[in-house]
């Protein structure tokens, strides 16, 4: 059985840094790996899709990259502005049933 | 483009009462679409499927009698709690994808329900 765990759970940074988010997935055999965002309350947000062919993908100040062989997925974040607090969510996808199996989440907060 | 309504936003009901929630692409056509809830400070899990036409697939666990979906037509389904009790509090949030763009979901802004 697929399990996604996401760490840190929680994370505060002062405005400006770059920061790295991680995921991690038990079986490595994925369609692709996405990343959203999801702000209190609310629905979430696509950031970023990964094929599983592919090893990263880049959007703005964001980039994620994959490691299938090792079970691992990475969110960069450049240059951190308060308006990216939120919580950032990973997800994979197994196979053309395109369900998405997510991790626990990572909650982001970054300090003016 | 690409939006998904979630109605309501917000419900607060009795327990023992039936609470129906509606899911809807607003600018394309969603062959699929997927029921997930989320508990305070939790990842979303996915409670079932829904293909237009056909009957919904549950995951493992989920009461099929229980969450009643329906998917009548390429832009609504419906989540319907029956009998709601207060452990059924929860956020639940639809999304959809198209015959277009199978592999992404858009997500709507989810519906939190209180039962008292």
């Amino acid at each position: 059985k697929q399990e996604v765990t996401q760490i840190p759970a929680a994370l505060s940074v002062p405005e400006g840094e770059n920061l790295v988010l991680n995921c991690s997935f038990t079986d490595s055999a994925i369609y692709n790996l996405q990343w959203f965002r999801q702000d209190p309350g609310k629905g979430l947000t696509s950031l970023l899709l990964i094929q599983s062919s592919q090893r990263e993908q880049t959007s703005g100040r964001l980039n994620a990259s994959l490691d299938k062989s090792s079970g691992r997925s990475t969110l960069y974040i450049a240059a951190s502005q308060p308006g990216d607090s939120a919580t950032y969510l990973c997800a994979v996808v197994m196979d053309s049933s395109y369900k998405l199996i997510f991790g626990s989440g990572t909650r982001l907060l970054v300090r003016p | 483009g690409a939006v998904v309504s979630q109605h309501p936003s917000r419900v607060i009901c009795k327990s023992g009462t039936s609470v129906k929630i509606e899911c809807r692409s607003l600018d394309f056509q969603a062959t699929t679409m997927f029921w997930y809830r989320q508990f305070p400070k939790q990842s979303l899990m996915l409670m079932a499927t829904s293909n237009e036409g056909s009957k919904a697939t549950y995951e493992q666990g989920v009461e099929k009698d229980k969450f009643l979906i329906n998917h009548a037509s390429l832009t609504l389904s419906t989540l319907t709690v029956t009998s709601a009790h207060p452990e059924d509090s929860s956020f639940y949030i639809c999304s959809a994808s198209s015959v277009y763009s199978t592999d992404t979901q858009y997500f709507g802004p989810g519906t939190r329900l209180t039962v008292l």
